[in-house]
């Protein structure tokens, strides 16, 4: 069966300080990958989608950035966080278009 | 730009009485509907999918879609406490360049009292 890891859990870093968030899948082959974010009391932003290592597509200019070394494993990063990127970060995959995302457990990102 | 909206909450409702929440979309060739449950510090989970005209029933979930008037429901019969979440509608835009990526109505918080 396929699985979603994502990690860490919870990240608490400083303004101006590097991010990397990691998500990997298990159990399938060349999923197409997305990387959200939900802002408190928000609704969930696309920030990066890929359909194949190394092809990252974005959907809103930001301090962000994305990579896909492997091809279940997607990247989320940032050289230099800002206060404003504090959010809820979601990864998720999609077996087809008749199937919903699974979304992994999420990274709670507060930057202070 | 394509939207999905939500019926504004947040929406209560005693248990064991039907919960209904409403989504409309703008995109006119959406191909496929979800409805996912979202509790406090959660990940989004999946609870229906719907891609044709009429109702789909799981337990207690009714999903409903009605493609020519842009709109699908969900509802809940008989809603326990532990239904108190925030339910997202999300929807496939159409055409060719969508690249499976959904998009995703606000959200409406449900909390059933007992």
């Amino acid at each position: 069966s396929q699985t979603i890891h994502q990690w860490p859990a919870t990240l608490v870093q400083p303004v101006g300080s590097p991010l990397s968030l990691e998500c990997t899948v298990e159990g399938t082959s060349n999923p197409n990958l997305y990387w959200y974010r939900q802002a408190a009391g928000r609704g969930l932003q696309l920030l990066f989608y890929s359909v194949g290592i190394g092809q990252i597509s974005s959907e809103v200019p930001q301090n962000l950035s994305a990579s896909r070394p492997q091809d279940r494993q997607f990247i989320l990063s940032s050289k230099k966080l800002l206060l404003s990127d504090s959010g809820f970060y979601l990864c998720a995959w999609r077996a087809g278009q008749l199937y919903g995302y699974t979304f992994g457990s999420g990274t709670r990102l507060t930057v202070v | 730009q394509k939207e999905v909206e939500q019926n504004s909450g947040p929406l209560s409702v005693p248990e064991g009485a039907i919960a209904s929440l409403n989504c409309t979309y703008s995109d006119r060739v959406s191909q496929s509907f979800f409805w996912y449950r979202q509790y406090s510090g959660k990940s989004p989970e999946l609870i229906m999918s719907i891609y044709s005209n009429g109702d789909k029933e799981d337990g207690r979930f009714t999903a409903q879609l009605n493609k020519a008037s842009q709109y699908v429901s969900l509802l809940i019969r008989d809603s326990q406490p532990s239904d108190s979440a925030t339910y997202l509608c999300a929807e496939t835009p159409g055409g060719g360049t969508s690249y499976g990526k959904l998009t995703f109505g606000q959200g409406t918080i449900l909390t059933v009292h007992p």
